[in-house]
């Protein structure tokens, strides 16, 4: 059964580099027909989608945040990563990884990792 | 526009159905998909496509469509069920609804 599981630093400064990795388990990253996403949730607050990679290396971002964002993958050791720059208090955050699947007319976010909390903070 | 609406809060009666409602211009061209997110815990997909439920959600959860509007359908509403509900939606890109916090009562 895939499995998805975030690491990286839970405490960033403000104006730095926030960066984290999801390690994929039982199954790889460079299946086709996936996408894969980091998304976050700040406390008490609401779900929002940061962007996505292909196994294939194509990337999207969110709008919002596109020009922060960096999305990369690594096939031999079936992971991505997340790099957000300029990071502000607003960035505080539980960071999921999370798989996509979309056909014609859906897609859906079937697994995701547990979550990592990211404070920004001096 | 890529944004998608839903009520900040639902109650129901145990045992009774409820709908949970999800408004966007995306959802005239997509299914959207429904997750369940309980306190602590990562978000979980139980609905996905035009009524498609992954293996291990209960068959009282059910998804359907009808112009902008998609609606999580909960029939005989559990104890368990209470949580707080994000539907989803690819457009030009991927978007969530602001969640709905499901109190049984």
């Amino acid at each position: 059964q895939l499995q998805l599981q975030e690491s990286g630093s839970g405490l960033v400064k403000p104006s730095q580099t926030l960066s984290l990795t999801c390690a994929v388990s039982g199954g790889s990253i460079s299946s086709g027909g996936y996408s894969w996403s980091w998304i976050r949730q700040p406390p008490g607050k609401g779900l929002e989608w940061i962007g996505y990679i292909y196994h294939s290396g194509s990337t999207y971002y969110n709008p919002s945040l596109k020009s922060r964002v960096t999305i990369s993958v690594d096939r031999s050791k079936n992971q991505f990563s997340l790099k957000l720059s300029s990071v502000t208090a607003a960035d505080t955050a539980v960071y999921y990884c999370a798989r996509g699947m979309t056909t014609v007319t859906t897609g859906a976010f079937d697994i995701w990792g547990q979550g990592t909390m990211v404070t920004v903070s001096s | 526009s890529s944004e998608l609406t839903q009520d900040p809060a639902v109650s129901v009666a145990l045992g009774q159905t409820v709908r949970i409602t999800c408004q966007g211009d995306s959802l005239r061209s997509y299914y959207a998909s429904w997750y369940q997110q309980k306190p602590g815990q990562a978000p979980v997909l139980v609905i996905y496509g035009k009524n498609n439920r992954p293996s291990g959600i209960p068959d009282r959860f059910s998804g359907s469509s009808s112009g902008n509007t998609a609606s999580l359908t909960i029939t005989g509403a559990q104890a368990e069920d209470e949580a707080d509900y994000y539907c989803n939606s690819r457009d030009t890109f991927w978007v969530f609804g602001g969640g709905t916090k499901l109190t049984v009562l």
